[in-house]
């Protein structure tokens, strides 16, 4: 089945930075997304950006996509101490069910 | 306030005992997901279903079986749990409409002693 494999594994940043995350994948898919996971509980769904679409926003979120090179990123601008967690990308190959990388934790410093 | 509700968030279970892990959704999604989270190896699928009575063998099916009886509740039953089945537990649904992200419940924490 299709992955994502996100790079870095760990990030460390002081409040009020940015924070770039990466994302590659094999196959080609339908579409790809970005979820978080706050410590021991369930994934949160941020952003879907289809395959067709090149950028999307949502909030301080930015995600980019792009398909030639089988790569996705995750900006979170102007990161806050509440952004402490997990981020997973995961792809979508056409039959709703989603592929997961292995994550990213993301550690910001107040 | 729409969710995927796990039974439980925290299970303790004996080698041997039959498990049922209980998942509701209040979306009317069809399809609906059980995956199994571990340190170092991310989400993996175990079982998935698109409608009532459907299930599908994801990645990982070994050892565990489903049920969808009814459209907002799918269930995950491990037949004869053993220590190696002792994961985090992550239940999940979506319409069957393209484009549209997953809702997870808030997860079960199983260890098989």
């Amino acid at each position: 089945s299709q992955q994502g494999e996100e790079d870095p594994q760990a990030l460390s940043i002081q409040e009020g930075e940015n924070a770039t995350m990466n994302c590659s994948y094999k196959t080609s898919i339908n579409n790809l997304q970005w979820y978080r996971q706050n410590s021991g509980r369930g994934l949160v769904h941020l952003i879907l950006i289809r395959s067709n679409e090149r950028e999307k926003h949502s909030g301080r979120l930015r995600v980019t996509l792009d398909t030639s090179k089988k790569s996705s990123s995750l900006l979170i601008t102007a990161s806050r101490a509440a952004d402490t967690a997990s981020y997973f990308c995961a792809t979508e190959g056409g039959n709703n069910r989603l592929a997961f990388g292995k994550g990213n934790q993301v550690v910001v410093i107040p | 306030d729409v969710k995927v509700t796990q039974s439980s968030r925290y299970l303790v279970k004996r080698t041997g005992e039959k498990v049922f892990l209980e998942c509701v959704q209040d979306m009317d999604h069809e399809n609906m997901f059980w995956y199994r989270q571990d340190p170092g190896l991310g989400l993996r699928l175990i079982y998935f279903s698109y409608d009532v009575k459907m299930k599908e063998k994801g990645d990982i099916p070994e050892g565990y079986s489903v049920s969808r009886e009814k459209k907002e509740r799918f269930s995950l039953i491990l037949e004869s749990a053993s220590t190696n089945q002792t994961s985090m537990y992550l239940c999940a649904s979506t319409s069957r409409a393209a484009n549209y992200g997953y809702t997870f419940g808030s997860g079960t924490r199983l260890t098989v002693v």
